[in-house]
């Protein structure tokens, strides 16, 4: 079956970091660009952070760069985001989410709340 | 950052009738436009990309049409299922990869 499953979310105060996890599975990561794109509560959208087919190229939307870090384990099958210094505004779903260029295979999503 | 305005905020509509929701980009994706449906508690559901093509399973009663940067989802006859939030999103100039706000369709 192919599927996303993201784990690694929770509740941790403001100032700690967090690994979020993603285990992709029916397909191989290493033949697909893969994203991280979060939702706040009652908001839209927000893209994360992109990984490519290769592990080559990654890069952040502005606003987290520095901050939060994507990477992959092709040998595992497995997409993750370490994120470092939360800040309550970092509140969110975090998705997974398969796409080279549209966004075709999305995970169920982790909660991530920060907060003291 | 090219910025993606939905049209409108929300829109009501009773089943069985058509209902269209606009997009712009704030300057031209060319073609690389997709829809995405989101329902309460679930995961976003690529609709359509390429401006117009179907995803695998969507029905024939979702479409999309536009280029450059007006774009349109039509759903020709709404099922209870259909009434949902949906975002489009650019891939054509990135990062970042933008979505619009959003278009929440309601029942009327």
């Amino acid at each position: 079956q192919v599927q996303l499953v993201e784990s690694g979310g929770g509740v941790v105060p403001p100032g700690r970091s967090l690994r979020l996890s993603c285990a992709a599975s029916g397909f191989n990561i290493r033949s697909f660009g893969m994203h991280w794109v979060r939702q706040a509560p009652g908001e839209g959208l927000e893209w994360v952070a992109v990984i490519s087919y290769d592990g080559e190229y990654k890069d952040y939307t502005d606003s987290l760069r520095g901050r939060f870090t994507i990477s992959k384990d092709t040998s595992m099958n497995m997409l993750y985001l370490q994120m470092n210094s939360l800040r309550p505004e970092d509140t969110a779903v975090y998705y997974c989410v398969r796409g080279s260029k549209e966004f075709d295979l999305w995970g169920q999503g982790t909660l991530l709340t920060v907060s003291s | 950052e090219i910025v993606m305005t939905q049209s409108p905020d929300t829109l009501s509509v009773s089943p069985g009738e058509r209902a269209t929701l606009s997009c712009r980009a704030s300057q031209s994706v060319g073609s690389d436009l997709a829809w995405y449906q989101q329902k309460p508690g679930q995961a976003p559901r690529l609709l359509i990309y390429g401006a117009s093509t179907r995803a695998t399973g969507i029905p024939a009663r979702f479409s999309g049409g536009g280029s450059g940067t007006e774009f349109t989802l039509t759903i020709s006859s709404l099922q209870s299922e259909d009434f949902a939030i949906y975002y489009c999103q650019q891939y054509n100039n990135w990062p970042p990869f933008t979505f619009g706000q959003g278009t929440k369709l309601d029942i009327k």
